[in-house]
C-alpha cells in the first residue's frame, strides 16, 4: 500500500491565484481530512470528509473547497490564494473518524503564496 | 474551549529519560493521542489512550493521564538520538463528528 500520497510537495503561488492539492490514500478508509501546519499553532482542521460525497467545515475552512467524489481522492482547492494562506497542508485519512481510529498523513505540501 | 498545551521545547542527552507533558482543558476528551513528525514528513501515530485509563505502556515509552488535572505527559526511556522529532498532543472531543484538537508540539532534541 502506498498510504495517503500528495502532490505536489512544495508550490509557490502568487496572490490571487487558485490551485489544487492533490491527496489519495489506497486503504479504503472512508474518513479523510486536510490540516494545515503553522508554527507554535499547531495542527488546524480545514475540510473532513465522511465518505464519497459527504464533506464538511473544520475549523479554519475560509479559502478553500473540497469535494469527495471517491473513497480514495479528497482534493483541496484554494480559489484566490492569500498570503495568509503560507503553509503546510496535510492530508490524513482513517477507518471511520471515531475516537481510537489511527489517522494516517501524508507527507504534506508546502505552499508559499507571495 | 478546546485548547492543547505544550512546551516548544525539551533537550536530553543520549540514555536519558524523556517526558514531555501536554495540559488541555475540554474534560469530554474521549481519547488522547501522541504523534511524533519527523523533519519534513507528516505525523506518525505513538500511541494513544482512552480517557478512562491512567497509564499506558508499550515498550519504551508510557503514557500517564491526569484526568483530574487534564494532564498527559509521554515519558521515553532511555531516548534515542532517532527519537530526535516534534511530538504532538492531542486529543478528541465529540462534536457530532469526532474532533481532533492537536497541540503546538514540542520539539526533543536528543544530544549524543
Amino acid at each position: 500500500n502506498a498510504g495517503v500520497t500528495q502532490t505536489p510537495k512544495f508550490q509557490v503561488l502568487k496572490t490571487g491565484q487558485s490551485m489544487t492539492l492533490q491527496c489519495a490514500q489506497d486503504m479504503n478508509h472512508e474518513y479523510m481530512s486536510w490540516y494545515r501546519q503553522d508554527p507554535g499553532m499547531g495542527l488546524r482542521l480545514i475540510h473532513y470528509s465522511v465518505g464519497a460525497g459527504i464533506t464538511d467545515q473544520g475549523e479554519v475552512p475560509n479559502g478553500y473547497n473540497v469535494s469527495r467524489s471517491t473513497t480514495e481522492d479528497f482534493p483541496l482547492r484554494l480559489l484566490s490564494a492569500a498570503p495568509s494562506q503560507t503553509s503546510v497542508y496535510f492530508c490524513a485519512s482513517s477507518y471511520s473518524g471515531t475516537g481510537g481510529d489511527e489517522q494516517y498523513f501524508g507527507p504534506g505540501t508546502r505552499l508559499t503564496v507571495t | 474551549g478546546e485548547d492543547v498545551e505544550q512546551s516548544l521545547f525539551l533537550s536530553v542527552r543520549e540514555g536519558d529519560s524523556s517526558v514531555i507533558n501536554c495540559t488541555y482543558t475540554d474534560s469530554s476528551s474521549t481519547y488522547l493521542y501522541w504523534y511524533k513528525q519527523e523533519p519534513g514528513a507528516g505525523l506518525q501515530l505513538l500511541t494513544y489512550i482512552f480517557s478512562n485509563m491512567d497509564m499506558k505502556q508499550d515498550q519504551r515509552l508510557t503514557v500517564l493521564l491526569n484526568k483530574k488535572d487534564k494532564h498527559l505527559s509521554l515519558r521515553i526511556a532511555d531516548t534515542q538520538t532517532g527519537d530526535s522529532a516534534i511530538y504532538f498532543c492531542a486529543e478528541t472531543i465529540p462534536r457530532g463528528y469526532q474532533k481532533v484538537t492537536f497541540g503546538t508540539g514540542t520539539k526533543l532534541q536528543v544530544i549524543p
